[in-house]
């Protein structure tokens, strides 16, 4: 099974920040990579797909990049709404998923 | 409007076998390409991946659970049933079904509320 490393666990950051969490793939996954965000009480929510791929109605600050086992995330100005767990979640040809490990973040 | 429901018992014992319901609507399992999956989350912690069932009622499961999930679809009810075998304590977690399109994508777009499972005797 491919396994997902996903960090910092967590992170402490101000308003206004730039913010990054990495994800890193124990093979090539090609793009074949999402990111969620969940909220204290709440499923998680789409952000981005495929790696790099904003989803409908999600705000352009925040952003994917990567391919085949090095993914990274970003939110280029932190917003107070921002505070959440955030998950990688790869899948594979046949059809099996797995999540990182999530990402806490947390205002300064 | 698309929203998926999950039900169940809120407390099952351990050896005991659990069964979930998601219920969805506003769309169909018939159709090419929807899917349906089970993924859980522990109190406080991460994600995990359980099973998920297609249109063409393929069924995929995680490899290190399969030998204790069943999932299975009534499409003319509009729901997805799991089932797990031999609960354990560290079974206990919040169940959540969601959507996957596999037609445009591979993730999953809509989630139920979720359902916390207690595993206790």
């Amino acid at each position: 099974d491919i396994q997902m490393t996903q960090s910092p666990s967590s992170l402490s950051a101000s308003v206004g920040d730039r913010v990054t969490i990495t994800c890193q793939a124990s093979q090539d996954i090609s793009n074949y990579l999402n990111w969620y965000q969940q909220k204290p009480g709440k499923a998680p929510k789409l952000l981005i797909y495929d790696a790099s791929n904003l989803e409908t109605g999600v705000p352009s600050r925040f952003s994917g990049s990567g391919s085949g086992t090095d993914f990274t995330f970003t939110i280029s100005s932190l917003q107070p709404e921002d505070i959440a767990t955030y998950y990688c979640q790869q899948y594979d040809n046949l059809l099996l998923f797995t999540f990182g490990q999530g990402t806490k973040l947390e205002i300064k | 409007q698309v929203t998926l429901r999950e039900s169940g018992p809120a407390l099952v014992k351990p050896t005991q076998t659990l069964t979930l319901t998601c219920t969805f609507s506003g769309f169909s399992l018939s159709t090419s390409g929807m899917c349906v999956s089970w993924i859980r989350q522990p109190p406080g912690k991460a994600l995990e991946w359980l099973a998920l069932i297609d249109w063409d009622d393929d069924k995929y499961y995680s490899t290190s659970l399969k030998t204790r999930l069943t999932i299975s679809k009534d499409t003319s009810k509009n729901q997805v049933v799991l089932t797990m075998t031999n609960m354990d304590p560290v079974d206990t977690a919040t169940y959540y079904c969601a959507r996957m399109d596999a037609a445009t994508a591979w993730y999953f777009d809509l989630w139920g509320r979720g359902t916390l499972v207690t595993v206790s005797s």
